[in-house]
């Protein structure tokens, strides 16, 4: 069973901060996707990296894939209180399904 | 588009009822998977489909069977509840284009067994 594990588990920052979230795994990945869940609701997709080494920008939003494709970042620049949610990475190994990570939990406060 | 369907929302069970959490989508999806999120956990894969008539166990399968005899739907019975199965269910499905795609997951069903 592959392991994808997130850290920080927990982070809760001021609004204007920035934030970097890890997804680290010993397993190589085909690609990789990142969620977002808020409270109430299922997860909802942001971003897939597939190319070791690739960058993706969504707004304030910058996801980034290890050369290796074991492990992916996703930096947020300039938090608002709309980033508060679940960010979870998911790991595609070319099987059937994805792996999940445990999540971060982010809080941007006002 | 609907999306993903679950219903109920919500549920309360006596332990030792059975009951069936419901899942239906309407984007022509072969893939369907049902997860549990435990509270400050992750996703979990209870079974997943990769075409009516096709399913297989995901990494937390006991106590939980499935079906799937359309590419639409994708029940998931309970025949025993226990507390250990107090925990919210997310229903997802996904083309065989998932690696660019993602998955479409549905807002849950939140069941707690007393």
């Amino acid at each position: 069973t592959q392991l994808l594990e997130q850290s920080p588990q927990f982070l809760s920052i001021q609004e204007g901060e920035n934030l970097t979230v890890y997804c680290n795994s010993s397993s190589v990945f085909s690609s990789l996707q990142w969620y977002r869940q808020e409270p109430g609701e299922g997860p909802v997709l942001l971003v897939t990296v597939v190319t070791g080494g690739e960058v993706k920008k969504l707004k304030r939003l910058t996801f980034q894939f290890g050369d290796a494709r074991k492990d992916s970042s996703l930096h947020i620049t300039a938090a608002q209180p709309g980033d508060t949610g679940l960010y979870l990475c998911a790991g595609d190994t070319s099987g059937s399904r994805l792996t999940f990570g445990e999540g971060t939990q982010l809080t941007v406060n006002p | 588009n609907a999306g993903v369907t679950q219903t109920p929302k919500f549920r309360i069970l006596k332990i030792g009822q059975s009951m069936t959490l419901q899942c239906t989508q309407d984007m022509n999806h072969n893939y369907m998977y049902w997860y549990r999120q435990d509270p400050g956990m992750g996703l979990k894969l209870i079974y997943y489909s990769v075409g009516a008539g096709i399913t297989d166990k995901g990494e937390v399968p006991n106590g939980y069977n499935v079906s799937r005899s359309t590419t639409e739907d994708f029940p998931l019975r309970l025949e025993l509840a226990a507390p250990s199965q107090t925990s919210v269910y997310f229903c997802a499905s996904s083309s065989r284009d998932r690696w660019k795609q993602g998955y479409t997951f549905g807002s849950g069903t939140r069941l707690t067994v007393v």
